[in-house]
């Protein structure tokens, strides 16, 4: 099983639709991020959790908002979808003693039309 | 001005090449930086850490020029499997985000 998992992987839905991903994780790290990725943008910083009680916007915050429900859980919610939020999403998590590094789930790939 | 700046590429280089990438970035504050690789339809990874007086890897070399606020990354003896979308990133700050560029596309062929 991977380490970071994201659910869905796949998803179609419609502007105005509310939408929850999801990622676990079994690393045991205190921090998680959620990133969306765009062809020519590259990965861009929605927001990060360096632990339950802490949440910060990133870059991109806007039209998201996000729940740190466990230390193994990161969701992110798009109230009201909107075809510009189709993108790939990534969650990753990182280990406070190594900052560098980040383990990323394997993607949830959102069309919004 | 992008915080980080790749050359999107793609690079096209036989089977044995060497190759190298620049990576530019405009904070000076700029603390660690890292190559990641990204297969296609694929979740980033961490290839390397880039340390000030140059690393190596196998056939990996990465160097950083703080005073240019630039890095590199040097493949030798490309392998096929080296095709894949290589991200430079940088951490600046104290919350330790990591920021990353839009990534080099390389075809290594036969």
């Amino acid at each position: 099983d991977a380490d970071v998992t994201q659910t869905p992987r796949n998803r179609i839905t419609k502007t105005g639709k509310r939408i929850m991903l999801e990622c676990s994780q079994t690393k045991g790290h205190d921090r998680m991020y959620w990133y969306r990725q765009d062809p020519g943008l590259g990965l861009q910083l929605i927001y990060y959790s360096f632990d339950v009680k802490d949440i910060n916007k990133g870059e991109i915050s806007d039209g998201y908002s996000v729940s740190r429900q466990a230390q193994a859980k990161f969701s992110l919610s798009l109230e009201s979808a909107i075809p510009n939020q189709t993108a790939l999403y990534f969650c990753a998590t990182g280990d406070r003693r190594n900052t560098g590094e980040l383990f990323f789930g394997e993607g949830s790939r959102l069309t919004v039309l | 001005r992008k915080e980080v700046e790749q050359d999107p590429g793609p690079f096209n280089v036989p089977e044995g090449a060497t190759v190298a990438f620049n990576c530019t970035y405009s904070n000076s504050a700029s603390q660690s930086f890292f190559w990641y690789r990204q297969d296609c339809r694929k979740e980033p990874k961490l290839l390397m850490s880039v340390y000030s007086s140059g690393n190596e890897d196998g056939r990996f070399t990465a160097q950083l020029n703080r005073a240019s606020q630039y890095i590199s990354l040097l493949i030798r003896d490309s392998k096929l499997s080296d095709s894949a979308t290589y991200l430079c990133v940088v951490s600046t700050g104290t919350a330790s985000k990591l920021t990353f560029g839009t990534g080099t596309r390389l075809q290594v062929t036969l």
